[in-house]
């Protein structure tokens, strides 16, 4: 089982849609979540962290559910700028190392 | 430019012949990480290094492949006797966290791109 398994879309929707990303991660010690986001070529840019209360960025919401052990990002009206592959990141810390691991991506096309 | 630094940015190489990449993060920041990325796939973790001190290594990685950040700055990557699977993306990022706190956030360099024939 990959430590940390996202939905690979792609996901194709018109502009000013929601949508909705889910990510599951296996390791229960797990402590810090973040989405970043990577377009076409280029290197993964940090959205957003998650908190366990979960948190808002404008159109960008994000979820925690450590019971269940899955992260959640909910995109509102959707903009054509938003088309980008889409990466869950968890961080487990253990002795004293860490490690930080992403998904597989999730791609989000946006049609005008 | 005070962002992460990768060189070079393209490599093209002969099956069997050593490599080595070099990343110059964040002049700050005193963890460094090294992932490999292919197409359609997120980073693979590699290696993570706290100062100079290399802290975790992923399991996949073979004997081939060494990284060393010798003074706790700029670190490099050798893989050796390459081989076609290697070819990929490259991605060195850095962070700045303090103690043993995993609330991080990454700062990645451009990559770079080997191509083994």
């Amino acid at each position: 089982r990959k430590e940390v398994e996202q939905d690979p879309g792609p996901f194709n929707v018109p502009e000013g849609a929601t949508v909705a990303f889910n990510c599951t991660y296996s390791n229960s010690a797990s402590q810090s979540f973040f989405w970043y986001r990577q377009d076409c070529r280029k290197e993964p840019k940090l959205l957003m962290s998650v908190y366990s209360s979960g948190n808002e960025d404008g159109r960008f919401t994000a979820q925690l559910n450590r019971a269940s052990q899955y992260i959640s990002l909910l995109i509102r009206d959707s903009k054509l700028s938003d088309s980008a592959t889409y990466l869950c990141v968890v961080n487990w810390a253990y002795s004293s190392a860490s490690k930080i691991i992403f998904g597989s991506g999730t791609r989000l096309s946006i049609r005008p | 430019d005070t962002g992460v630094s990768q060189n070079p940015r393209h490599k093209i190489t002969k099956r069997g012949q050593n490599v080595t990449f070099r990343c110059d993060p964040i002049s700050e920041h005193n963890r460094l990480y090294w992932y490999r990325q292919t197409l359609g796939q997120g980073p693979e973790f590699l290696t993570y290094f706290q100062n100079e001190a290399q802290l975790e290594k992923s399991r996949l990685l073979s004997d081939r492949f060494s990284a060393e950040r010798p003074k706790g700055s700029f670190s490099t990557l050798e893989i050796q006797r390459t081989e076609q699977g290697d070819s990929a993306m490259y991605l060195c990022a850095s962070s700045l966290a303090l103690g043993y706190s995993t609330n991080e956030k990454l700062f990645f360099g451009s990559g770079t791109q080997l191509s083994v024939l």
